[in-house]
């Protein structure tokens, strides 16, 4: 069955960066782009980047070009989602997801990230 | 890009039925079939429910429909159950591999 297992929970300083890693399972790796969506405290989900798992190709939000990186790693079929210079407001659970027919058909179980001094 | 506009709430009786709306732009819902819908419970990932405006994946009870009309895409639940009351998201594909989502619907059954 397909799996996407995400790395703990995270608490950083402002100013930091925060790397999260997704590691899939259950299906062909290269066969599927992954995402990154986010959700704030009381906020709605929201849309950050897709990675290619073949090339390794990128595209990101405008809020997050600059910010974020997304890179993969074939030989543990895993991804990984970097955001650098953490602000109060980077706080959030993120989660990745795997897209098919051009819709998130299956997710990680979220990765909480807490940005305190 | 902006995120679609979706209500902040809606709500139904138990057994009754209500539709939540989500309006983007020629850009986004009104440029591509490519609608989907999310239910997202509390501290859980969230399901996919509806792709490509109107298929439903398998396991998602007929209940649960979609449509398209312009720039606004809908979601109607049937027959509402205590279980269906969740935040719901739309999404819409918007182009050169971007993506956007709704501000979020909480539904609630009465």
């Amino acid at each position: 069955q397909v799996q996407l297992v995400q790395s703990g929970a995270e608490v950083k300083k402002p100013g930091a960066s925060v790397k999260v890693s997704c590691k899939a399972s259950g299906y062909t790796f290269n066969s599927y782009y992954l995402h990154w969506v986010r959700q704030a405290p009381g906020q709605g989900l929201e849309w950050m980047g897709i990675i290619n798992p073949t090339g390794g190709s990128t595209n990101y939000a405008q809020k997050f070009q600059g910010r974020v990186t997304m890179t993969r790693d074939t030989s543990t079929s895993t991804v990984y989602m970097e955001v650098g210079s953490l602000r109060f407001e980077d706080t959030a659970v993120y989660y990745c997801a795997r897209v098919s027919n051009r819709a998130f058909d299956f997710w990680g179980q979220g990765t909480m990230v807490t940005v305190s001094s | 890009q902006s995120a679609l506009t979706q209500p902040p709430s809606a709500s139904g009786s138990h057994g009754q039925s209500v539709t939540i709306s989500c309006t983007g732009t020629s850009s986004d819902v009104g440029g591509y079939n490519y609608v989907s819908w999310y239910q997202h419970h509390p501290g859980k990932a969230p399901k996919l429910m509806i792709y490509e405006v109107s298929k439903r994946p398998s396991g998602v009870p007929d209940r649960f429909s979609g449509s398209k009309s312009g720039n606004t895409a809908s979601l109607t639940v049937s027959g509402l159950q205590a279980e269906d009351e969740a935040e719901y998201y739309c999404s819409s594909y918007a182009g050169s591999n971007k993506w956007v989502f709704g501000g979020g619907t909480k539904l609630t059954v009465l």
